[in-house]
């Protein structure tokens, strides 16, 4: 299976804050990587596909870059809606795996 | 706008069939791929499978063999089914609908998600 790790597990920061989260594959996913983010009690909602397309309604204040393994989600001035757990995704090898998520919180 | 609602029972015994349904409104179900995923209590999210379009499935191996989903095209529903469950399985289990363009595929339309306890 490729392992997916994310980096940090969590992290404390305030709004108005830019904030960097980091994913690494375990091999080479080329661009099958996408991005979820989920609230406490709701379900995950696609954020980024293919690396760094934005879903349709996500704000511009995200943005991702990465290629092959290493991959990175930014938020470049964090809003009080954007407090919640942050998944990375890769779906070019069966079984699709995640990473552990990263927990945004607030200072 | 396309929506997913999964349905089943809340609780089941250790050793049972986990019976779950997904209904799909605003999609056929024969136009996309359709996944299941779970989420332990306090955990990560694990990927267990998914049909295609033509009602083909992949599954994770990690659940040996215990799971299986199947389409209901009649109803644009579809299933998953999950034997010998454990108190290890209790989870929310969510549905999504897995779009794709060359070069990725990813879970767009999720369902709100339905929380399994396995219990006696």
């Amino acid at each position: 299976d490729i392992q997916m790790t994310q980096s940090p597990s969590s992290l404390s920061a305030s709004v108005g804050d830019r904030v960097t989260i980091t994913c690494r594959a375990s091999q080479n996913i080329r661009d099958y990587l996408n991005w979820y983010q989920q609230k406490p009690g709701k379900a995950p909602k696609l954020l980024v596909y293919a690396i760094s397309t934005l879903q349709s309604g996500v704000p511009s204040r995200f943005s991702a870059t990465g290629s092959g393994t290493d991959f990175t989600l930014t938020i470049t001035s964090l809003q009080p809606e954007d407090f919640a757990t942050y998944y990375c995704h890769q779906s070019l090898h069966f079984p699709w795996t995640f990473g552990q998520g990263t927990k945004v919180d607030v200072k | 706008q396309v929506q997913l609602q999964e349905s089943g029972p809340g609780l089941v015994k250790p050793s049972e069939t986990l019976s779950l349904t997904c209904a799909v409104s605003g999609a056929s179900i024969s136009a996309y791929s359709w996944a299941w995923i779970r989420q332990p209590p306090g955990r990560g999210l694990e990927w267990m499978g998914y049909i295609d379009f033509a009602g083909n499935p992949t599954y994770n191996p990690s659940l040996e063999g215990r799971v299986s989903i199947s389409p209901y095209t009649s109803e644009n529903q579809f299933s998953l089914k999950l034997t010998s469950m454990t108190p290890a399985d209790t989870a929310v289990y969510y549905c999504a609908r897995v779009d794709s363009i060359p070069g990725d595929e990813f879970m767009d339309v999720w369902g709100k998600g339905t929380t399994v306890t396995v219990s006696s």
